[in-house]
């Protein structure tokens, strides 16, 4: 089944303690991206990859990082979480560009830093 | 900048129709909607892309006013299962797509 996957789906964590939400397609997508999303402000873009090693900025990018080593794998870091940070968070892939092709999303994970 | 969608809310009845709307201050290369029910990932719907034709998914179909830099989604004789919040997303390049605040539409039998 193509999907995108997401782990883990729920996550407590104490503000400072470095933490990484894992995100794997099974598409052969160029395309993968993080969301978060938050009430009344919908889907906001943090980070996302064109492909292997490349990476740009999304809107809200402060306080995470990413990387792309392989085409199927864009983990997502938070290296000091703080309570701001507390969220939803969507992975997303397409088959290419950032625009073209509709996204897949995996299912979420629910974040709260305390 | 966000995409802005109206209205934020609507509720209707089964078999009634909507419509929203999506409106952006850029130019635009895409349109996507999606939707997405409560606690479940968005679900793609379809695509508009610059000088495409009017999609169509089921009994929804979108337009797309390259000119204006708007979206409309039509939701023709609405069934319980189009519940959901309904999210546009814009392709402004720079390989992006910026999603809108969200439309929660309520369905009631």
């Amino acid at each position: 089944e193509a999907q995108v996957t997401q782990n883990p789906r729920y996550l407590i964590t104490v503000t400072g303690k470095k933490l990484t939400v894992t995100c794997s397609q099974n598409m052969n997508h160029e395309y993968m991206s993080w969301y978060r999303q938050d009430p009344g402000l919908g889907l906001r873009q943090i980070y996302y990859s064109m492909n292997v090693e490349v990476t740009d900025k999304g809107d809200v990018p402060e306080g995470y990082k990413v990387s792309r080593k392989e085409k199927r794998n864009f983990p997502l870091i938070l290296e000091s979480p703080s309570p701001n940070q507390t969220s939803l968070y969507f992975c997303a892939s397409s088959l290419s560009r950032g625009w073209y092709y509709g996204y897949t999303f995996g299912s979420g994970t629910r974040l709260t830093v305390v | 900048q966000q995409p802005v969608q109206s209205p934020q809310a609507v509720i209707l009845r089964e078999g009634e129709d909507a419509v929203i709307n999506c409106s952006s201050s850029k130019a635009l290369y895409s349109v996507h909607w999606y939707r997405q029910k409560h606690g479940e990932a968005p679900v793609f719907l379809m695509i508009l892309l610059k000088g495409g034709e009017q999609m169509r998914h089921e009994k929804i179909s979108a337009s797309f006013n390259e000119k204006k830099q708007q979206s409309s989604l039509y939701l023709t004789a609405s069934q319980l299962s189009y519940s959901g919040t309904y999210f546009c997303g814009t392709g402004e390049g720079a390989q992006k797509l910026v999603f809108g605040q969200g439309t929660r539409l309520t369905i009631n039998p």
